[in-house]
């Protein structure tokens, strides 16, 4: 356990509905780290955040796809309209001062 | 081209074994670089830092050579608890803002 903690870990959902997933980091951790992954690849980085400010977010992420961080804490993706192709396991993680991203369990969803 | 390659593997060694894995990544400003483990449905963890002097942690040696754009993992003495997907990482710009993983490769350590 890394000590990030995600929330659900595994979603079904039909295809049109909204989801969102939590993200609680380790607590002294001020960067945070979402990505997407499918089966045979690795991690797809989607977004970044630096206490509250999101400083950085991947092309991948369509205008469906929103990730707030509102108290520079827990961090939220909420993914609108969900699509057949948004079916991953999405992972966030966590950093200190050091370069060293711990990952929390991630969140599975399949969406039919 | 993608911005950071690997071998998919599988490796397949016995136990015992001295395995090797490359990696090349295509941006030049690419600042950090580390070697992540993945077991199979879970979070990937990691495994070490490299650095441009080489660096080793027990069985463990990884490598950088910027000038060809190159990252290696060499495992001695493999054992079954090395079997994994290996991901190569590397973090664009200083702050790590952008992280790009590898695919990463296969290992099965066999008895």
């Amino acid at each position: 356990d890394t000590g990030v903690s995600q929330d659900p870990r595994h979603k079904i959902t039909k295809r049109g509905q909204n989801v969102t997933f939590r993200c609680d980091p380790i607590s002294e951790h001020n960067r945070l780290y979402w990505y997407r992954q499918t089966l045979g690849q690795g991690p797809e980085f989607l977004t970044y955040f630096q206490n509250e400010a999101q400083l950085e977010k991947s092309r991948l992420l369509s205008d469906r796809f929103s990730a707030e961080r509102p108290k520079g804490s827990f961090s939220t993706l909420e993914i609108q309209r969900t699509e057949q192709g948004d079916s991953a396991m999405y992972l966030c993680a966590s950093r200190g001062r050091s370069d060293t991203q711990y990952f929390g369990p991630g969140t599975r969803l399949t969406v039919l | 081209r993608k911005e950071v390659e690997q071998d998919p593997g599988p490796f397949n060694v016995p136990e015992g074994a001295t395995v090797a894995f490359n990696c090349t990544y295509s941006n030049s400003a690419s600042q950090s670089f580390f070697w992540y483990r993945q077991d199979c449905r879970k979070e990937p963890k990691l495994l070490m830092s490299v650095y441009s002097s080489g660096n080793e942690d027990g069985r463990f040696t990884a490598q950088l050579n910027r000038a060809s754009q190159y990252i290696s993992l060499l495992i001695r003495d493999s054992k079954l608890s090395d079997s994994a997907t290996y991901l190569c990482v590397v973090n664009l710009g200083t702050g790590g803002f952008k992280t790009i993983f590898g695919a990463g490769t296969r290992l099965f350590v066999k008895a």
